[in-house]
């Protein structure tokens, strides 16, 4: 069952303005959550992470917003640049010191058109 | 400080036979975890090695084995291969557990096509 949903496979936008891109989950126990970007022919890059006692954190364009009530998360990139043309996907998992797994969703194509 | 590396970058096998898939991980990451990307799929987890032992398995049947070398490296094995294993293969190396700044790194993947 898939534990991480990104519903919008797809999103356009225009250089400039605002990129949002949704996440839902459905597991109670998770309460770490990063975004990832992902090239093709390319891995997954590192993008922002948030853990459940935040509900919001930036990082120069980007800014990830968490509601723990309604299990979504967002990402937020402004301004758009069409070098943010990738394939974005959400990722949770239980927090731990030791073992954990990287739970992803489908992930979200962004094309940001000039 | 060097980021993960995979070998190969792309591979094709015969229907039955085995696959060694390898990865190095990240300088100073004692954490590598292995995930399949199917195509239009998010990277499901395989498994996860610190420090040398299994430390979390995914659905992930008994042919995906894989091991940890004491340089923290780590190789991912597949035994009987089936057509639905080709896929894109990723390692992803982190220090420790997961908390703000040890997020798990992905190296480029390695594209397995069984025919």
């Amino acid at each position: 069952d898939q534990q991480v949903k990104q519903n919008s496979p797809s999103l356009s936008v225009q250089e400039g303005r605002i990129s949002i891109l949704n996440c839902d989950y459905t597991n109670s126990m998770f309460d770490y959550f990063l975004w990832y970007k992902k090239y093709p022919a390319e891995g997954p890059t590192f993008l922002i992470s948030i853990s459940s006692i935040k509900d919001k954190n930036e990082d120069g364009r980007f800014t990830v917003f968490l509601n723990k009530s309604a299990k979504h998360l967002s990402l937020h990139i402004v301004p758009s640049q069409p070098g943010d043309s990738a394939v974005y996907f959400c990722a949770a998992s239980p927090n731990s010191n030791s073992g954990y797994a990287l739970n992803f969703g489908k992930g979200t194509s962004l094309l940001v058109t000039p | 400080e060097t980021g993960v590396t995979q070998s190969p970058t792309h591979l094709i096998k015969t229907r039955g036979q085995q696959v060694t898939l390898r990865c190095s991980s990240q300088s100073g990451h004692n954490t590598v975890s292995w995930y399949q990307q199917a195509l239009g799929q998010g990277p499901q987890f395989i498994f996860q090695y610190y420090r040398e032992e299994e430390n979390g398995r995914g659905n992930f049947p008994p042919r995906f084995s894989g091991l940890q070398f004491p340089n923290y490296s780590s190789e991912l094995n597949v035994n009987a291969l089936e057509l639905d294993d080709s896929a894109l293969y990723l390692c992803a190396s982190s220090l420790g557990g997961l908390r703000e700044g040890t997020e798990a790194f992905f190296g480029q993947g390695t594209r397995l096509t069984v025919v």
